[in-house]
């Protein structure tokens, strides 16, 4: 278990740039979420998946944020245009999503975002 | 989805024990309840979850109202390795989480 890698740690870009962040879950975890968490803030959920379908989406998640997880395993959130406000830290968790529907999440540790 | 309340920041000495109450008084009946916590610059960390009754691990125990709108992670001996924020949230069918603000734990030797 190498668990939730997350890349790359920190990303710095000028507002307007588009910006991709991937998520490597932890092998054979069938879910897999997105999270952005903001200073002082507790995570704030975005989207998650089942396998390679996306689920559902938070009405946090503007027409500029799109994710992907093709093939059911790793995962990729882009970012398109973006503005000062989407400067965050953004978390990738995953779980095995099998039998109860309680397991845990995984957290990776996050890829932190600065728009200047 | 169900929101939880929790107080800001707590405050315990090194091995004493340490009860973090959180309140969710809106939580649906199949909806369980999760505690993860959060060192700086880290991902939150599982730490215990439950759906009605108390639970127990290595790391901490859970204890839920009979009514499950409030419940008490205990930290049996504080350490200050257990520094951290602790968030108690809840989780729905599909194992999303809605996180709250969190406690801020400080412990002091």
């Amino acid at each position: 278990d190498t668990g939730v890698s997350q890349n790359p740690r920190h990303k710095i870009t000028k507002r307007g740039q588009n910006v991709t962040f991937r998520c490597d879950p932890i092998s054979e975890h069938n879910r897999l979420y997105w999270y952005r968490q903001t200073l002082g803030q507790g995570p704030e959920f975005l989207t998650y998946f089942q396998n390679e379908a996306q689920l559902e989406k938070s009405r946090l998640l503007s027409d500029r944020f799109s994710a992907e997880r093709p093939k059911g395993s790793f995962s990729t959130l882009e970012i398109q245009r973006t503005e000062q406000g989407d400067s965050a830290m953004y978390l990738c968790a995953s779980s095995t999503g099998q039998g109860s529907y309680n397991s845990p999440l995984h957290f990776g540790n996050g890829t932190r975002l600065t728009v200047t | 989805d169900a929101k939880t309340t929790q107080p800001n920041s707590m405050e315990s000495n090194e091995e004493e024990p340490v009860h973090l109450p959180c309140n969710h008084s809106t939580i649906s009946g199949t909806d369980y309840i999760h505690w993860y916590r959060q060192l700086p610059s880290q991902g939150p960390e599982y730490v215990i979850h439950g759906l009605t009754s108390n639970v127990n691990n290595r790391m901490a125990s859970l204890a839920i109202a009979e009514d499950r709108k409030s419940s008490t992670l205990i930290l049996h001996r504080a350490t200050l390795r257990d520094a951290a924020v602790y968030y108690c949230t809840t989780s729905d069918s599909w194992g999303k989480l809605q996180f709250g603000a969190g406690t801020q734990v400080v412990v002091t030797p």
